[in-house]
């Protein structure tokens, strides 16, 4: 499977905890994005990189959330001292910029997050 | 104000119905317009882009008005596996790069 592919699926854990959620895009895609979604709303945008660059972060992206794409490749995001608010579902998405469909993103089936 | 609002859902309707989502965004220098598909613990995906004059596909029409800063998406002739959320997406760019999302309008179609 060539997919947007996400580690681990699920996450349970205490308040107060560090976790990291993994993303490999679409090997040829540069643009890599992650977006958190609640239940009844939409994607909501975190961050995205172009290439090994952050280009852009979300107001919503507290000091305790950091994300980083070193090589340009795959993708970390860790929430530091997880909070019950943070529980969620973690979406990765990837596309080529310049790609032959604008706005396609290929979302990753995501990481659950629960906080206890 | 939220940069893209849609209709509450959940809309429930027979199969053979025609059905209509609205969605408003606040962003006036928005590029590109989208409706994505969710279906039930599924990841979002593409439906269609919508372009300025309008624009078809099969069952699904969506058209936008810039002027009023307005989307929406037709769908006729609902079929049972058109049940899922419809997500209106926004782009401030038309080079693609960061979407802004709506919260979704949930669609059940049924026998």
């Amino acid at each position: 499977d060539t997919g947007v592919s996400q580690d681990p699926r699920h996450k349970i854990t205490k308040r107060g905890q560090n976790v990291t959620f993994r993303c490999d895009p679409i090997s040829e895609h540069n643009r890599l994005y992650w977006y958190r979604q609640t239940l009844g709303q939409g994607p909501e945008f975190l961050t995205y990189f172009q290439n090994e660059a952050q280009l852009e972060k979300s107001r919503l992206l507290s000091d305790r959330f950091s994300a980083e794409r070193p090589k340009g490749s795959f993708s970390t995001l860790e929430i530091q001292r997880t909070e019950q608010g943070d529980s969620a579902m973690y979406l990765c998405a990837s596309d080529l910029a310049g790609g032959p469909v604008i706005g396609e993103l290929f979302f990753g089936e995501g990481s659950r997050l629960t906080v206890l | 104000r939220k940069e893209v609002e849609q209709d509450p859902g959940p809309f429930n309707v027979p199969e053979g119905a025609t059905v209509a989502f609205n969605c408003t965004y606040s962003n006036s220098a928005s590029q590109s317009f989208f409706w994505y598909r969710q279906d039930c613990r599924k990841e979002p995906k593409l439906l269609m882009s919508v372009y300025s004059s309008g624009n078809e596909d099969g069952r699904f029409t969506a058209q936008l008005n810039r002027a009023s800063q307005y989307i929406s998406l037709l769908i006729r002739d609902s079929k049972l596996s058109d049940s899922a959320t419809y997500l209106c997406v926004v782009n401030w760019s038309n080079q693609g790069g960061k979407l802004i999302f709506g919260q979704g309008t949930e669609l059940s179609v049924k026998p």
